[in-house]
């Protein structure tokens, strides 16, 4: 499985700051994804990183608040905007393995505080 | 009613137990099963893996698919205190570009 990196590992940011958060990997993948994963929820998806377009959000995230960029087939970008209390989360990327698009592997988090 | 539905625990069991986890669906589209297991502080790792109705046995690990009940199961042997996580399912129908759906996660304590 490819091995993932994530920095910041973690953060306490102020209401109103915006924090993005890197996503590495340390071989070229085609599908990318970032989830929220918030006390007491579901691991839920806020987007697919496209390598090349825009990013495709899940109802409820807009682009706005979360802007993703994915500059190519290793790397990309979360960047939580206008921070809230309500941002505070653990933030997820991961990525499809190579042997079937239906095994995910994830990164080791972001965990993200807003004061 | 939410599309996948996990025992919320949290789970305490004697080292050596048999663990049973369970997830329940409502989407009938979901063929696609999966078992993730995760540490404090640390991102989700890949534990089973299974299409479709039908057991899948790894080591100590099974994970049992019954689509027609639209019930999941993992069942841990010989329980270890390292087996001590979170562990959640995921679920993802065809087509869906691999978009995983989660259920919350139960947490797993296994006393020495």
């Amino acid at each position: 499985s490819a091995v993932i990196s994530q920095k910041p590992s973690r953060d306490i940011c102020q209401r109103g700051t915006s924090l993005t958060i890197q996503c590495q990997v340390d071989s070229q993948v085609t599908m990318m994804f970032w989830y929220r994963q918030q006390p007491g929820q579901s691991l839920t998806l806020i987007a697919t990183a496209n390598q090349g377009s825009e990013a495709t959000y899940e109802s409820g995230f807009v682009i706005d608040k979360f802007p993703i960029s994915r500059p190519n087939l290793t790397f990309s970008t979360l960047t939580v905007s206008n921070m809230s209390p309500e941002d505070s989360s653990i933030y997820l990327c991961s990525v499809v393995g190579s042997q079937s698009s239906y095994e995910q592997y994830f990164g080791p988090g972001t965990r993200l505080t807003v004061t | 009613q939410k599309e996948v539905e996990q025992d919320p625990g949290p789970l305490s069991v004697p080292e050596g137990a048999i663990v049973s986890l369970n997830c329940t669906y409502s989407n009938s589209a979901f063929q696609y099963f999966m078992w993730y297991r995760q540490y404090s502080r640390k991102g989700p790792e890949l534990l089973m893996y299974t299409y479709s109705s039908g057991n899948k046995e790894d080591g100590r690990f099974t994970a049992q698919v019954d689509k027609s009940s639209k019930y999941i199961s993992l069942f841990i042997r010989d329980s270890q205190p390292s087996d001590s996580a979170t562990y959640l399912c995921a679920m993802s129908k065809t087509g869906a570009n691999s978009k995983l759906t989660f259920g919350k996660g139960i947490t797993l304590s296994v006393r020495p």
